[in-house]
């Protein structure tokens, strides 16, 4: 099974920050990558799916790169409703598998 | 606008079982594969079962496999999972989640979520 790693596990930043988190699969998944926003009490949302495309109505200050087994999420200008955990996640192949998590909170 | 609403959680004894629903509207419910996704208290989110359009295609993670069975009924736009043998360790929030057009595993839709406690 693939392995998915993130880092850091949490972070502070300002508002109007920049925010970088990665990702990092045990073997290469092409662009199979997705990124999600989970908050207490809400249902989870899709971010970024294919590595890089952002999905429909998430604001362009969201962004995702990367291919293979290295990946990068970043919020251009963090805002105080971004405050979450965020996921990243493969999907290529069974089982799809989630990273650990990384908490976004302000500073 | 795209809905999914999950029910049927509660507090049941190790060994016990629970059965949990997911309810679909605002898109045809028999074109997607569906998938149930749970986040232990503190933990991050698990993949746990995926069910085709069709239900011909069915997966389990191996942590439910043999105790866990996932079915549909497209004529009610509803999804289940039946868990039985239930665990401490299966002590989750419990979200449905739709697999985006023709692509497994990219959940574009998730509900909110409903809570299982297995405590005695």
């Amino acid at each position: 099974d693939i392995q998915m790693t993130q880092s850091p596990s949490s972070l502070s930043a300002s508002v109007g920050g920049r925010v970088t988190i990665t990702c990092q699969a045990s073997q290469d998944i092409s662009n199979y990558l997705n990124w999600y926003q989970v908050k207490p009490g809400k249902a989870p949302k899709l971010l970024i799916y294919g590595a890089s495309n952002l999905e429909t109505g998430v604001p362009p200050t969201f962004s995702g790169s990367g291919s293979g087994t290295d990946f990068t999420f970043t919020i251009s200008s963090l805002q105080p409703e971004d405050i979450a955990t965020y996921y990243c996640q493969h999907y290529g192949n069974l089982p799809p598998a989630f990273g650990p998590g990384t908490k976004v909170d302000i500073k | 606008e795209v809905y999914l609403v999950d029910s049927g959680g509660g507090l049941v004894k190790p060994g016990g079982s629970l059965r949990l629903s997911c309810a679909a509207s605002g898109f045809t419910f028999s074109s997607y594969s569906m998938n149930w996704v749970r986040q232990a208290p503190g933990k991050g989110l698990e993949w746990v079962s995926s069910i085709s359009s069709g239900s011909g295609d069915i997966y389990y993670a191996d942590s439910v496999k043999g105790r866990f069975t996932v079915s549909r009924d497209n004529a009610k736009n509803s999804m289940y999972l039946q868990m039985n043998s239930l665990r401490a360790e299966d002590t989750a929030v419990y979200y449905c989640a739709r697999d985006a057009w023709d692509i497994p595993f990219l959940f574009d839709h998730w509900g909110q979520g409903t809570l299982v406690t297995v405590s005695s």
